[in-house]
């Protein structure tokens, strides 16, 4: 079981967001992150904890292993706004339940 | 370029029965797992089946197994979800997912999706 938080935020533009994940065992460094706009299907952001997917801006990084891991976006844009989804992928593959990220 | 388009997605009955395609373009398909995931509305992700094309070894989430049915055509390029003895509670949007290898469940291409309603 996946369990991200905050399960929402609000913030700036500028603004440096984390979000994490805790997993209820240990998933290694099996963990990936995942976006996903209003009406639209998630896009993979990072895999494998830290490695970022082509296209994806550098303002996004990823860290943890073991439980406890975090997305990083170092500057928010407007562009996003969106709801973010961890998913292990050591086992069955399953999500968190997600954090919507708006602009204040 | 690499795309994944689902149909098949409708309004049925419980107890009802549905296909659904993914066809597949842009990429070597027998070289990747692909996936079904849905997205019930409102509500979060949830991985429900998955079918490994090379070897044909397939997978499912508890909730779907005995009902759903993944198959895959390699001539086609097209993987099927048969959707038999349907519940409210699969009423979702169904994404198809293609894993980044073989081995893994990174799912780095998603189509757009198709959505299934069941519903008296």
């Amino acid at each position: 079981q996946l369990t991200q938080s905050p399960s929402s935020l609000s913030a700036s533009v500028g603004d440096r967001l984390t979000i994490t994940c805790r997993a209820s065992q240990s998933i290694s460094i099996y963990l990936n992150w995942y976006q996903q706009k209003s009406g639209k299907a998630p896009k993979l952001l990072i895999y494998t904890t830290s490695n970022l997917q082509g296209g994806v801006p550098s303002r996004f990084s990823g860290s943890g292993s073991g439980t406890d891991f975090t997305l990083t976006i170092s500057s928010l844009q407007p562009e996003d706004v969106a709801t973010y989804y961890c998913q292990q992928s050591y086992t069955t593959p399953t999500f968190g339940q997600g954090t919507k990220v708006e602009i204040k | 370029e690499v795309h994944l388009l689902e149909s098949g997605g409708d309004f049925v009955q419980p107890g009802g029965s549905l296909r659904l395609s993914c066809a597949a373009s842009g990429f070597t398909f027998y070289s990747h797992t692909m996936n079904w995931v849905r997205q019930a509305p409102g509500k979060g992700l949830e991985w429900v089946s998955a079918i490994r094309i090379t070897g044909g070894n397939t997978y499912y989430i508890d909730s779907v197994k005995g009902r759903f049915t993944i198959s895959g055509d390699n001539s086609k390029n097209t993987i099927y979800l048969q959707m038999n003895s349907l519940r409210a509670e699969d009423t979702a949007v169904y994404y198809c997912a293609k894993t980044i290898d073989e081995s893994s469940s990174i799912f780095d291409i998603w189509g757009q999706g198709t959505m299934v309603t069941v519903s008296s």
